[in-house]
């Protein structure tokens, strides 16, 4: 079935660090890209998402590309804050579904 | 708002014992589902709803059962708890099923410890 590969952490950057975190696909037809954000002792919610290739979707100077060529959708940030230390999922809904899939979660840490 | 609520926050159950996990929203959404975080696993879909009346089970249904009797209230019930089941369990709602329009609103999240 489909599904999202995340690197793994965990991830310690020091403040105003560039972030990367990778995720890659495996999906027949075109999946809508996700990635969803968890600060401690709160739930997930939505951090931007791609409905199709080559859309960006960007929030809170988080950004990422759905690369249909390269299967990827990598989150990307070039100035990280204390605030942003949380667990990052990557995440997609098949093209004939509506059910989420989530990937691992990679935990970030910024030190001040 | 309330958006999502869910209880207990924290328990602590025995092995064999019963609970139920309570999960509430106020947005009028139709869509509802239970998951369940495993540390390094992300998440797993338990069961889900697409509307009052209507359950089906997700990837990881066993030990688990749920109701849906009205759009608000969707309650997680474990029978015969087991140490498996420990795990911090996140319920969630959506407006939509449309692919790409599905975006999910989080409940705060149930940790949950079977010794």
């Amino acid at each position: 079935g489909d599904s999202v590969t995340q690197m793994e952490g965990p991830v310690t950057l020091s403040e105003e660090a560039f972030l990367t975190i990778n995720c890659t696909y495996t999906a027949t037809g075109y999946p809508s890209l996700f990635w969803y954000v968890q600060y401690p002792g709160e739930g997930l919610q939505l951090l931007l998402k791609a409905t199709k290739a080559d859309d960006k979707g960007s929030n809170k100077g988080f950004e990422a590309t759905y690369r249909k060529e390269t299967t990827s959708f990598h989150l990307e940030k070039g100035s990280v804050q204390v605030s942003d230390s949380a667990v990052y999922f990557c995440a997609l809904i098949p093209s004939n579904d509506y059910k989420l899939s989530f990937g691992a979660g990679t935990t970030v840490t910024v030190r001040a | 708002n309330a958006g999502v609520t869910q209880t207990p926050k924290f328990r602590i159950l025995k092995i064999g014992q019963s609970m139920t996990l309570q999960c509430t929203q106020d947005m009028n959404h139709n869509y509802m589902y239970w998951y369940r975080q495993d540390p390094g696993m992300g998440l797993k879909l338990i069961y889900y709803s697409v509307g009052a009346g209507i359950t089906d089970k997700g990837e990881v249904p066993n030990g688990y059962n749920v109701s849906r009797s009205t759009t608000e209230d969707f309650p997680l019930r474990l029978e015969l708890a087991a140490p498996s089941q420990t795990s911090v369990y996140f319920c969630a709602s959506s407006y939509s099923g449309r692919t790409g329009a599905n975006v999910l609103t989080f409940g705060a999240g149930s940790r949950l410890t079977v010794l």
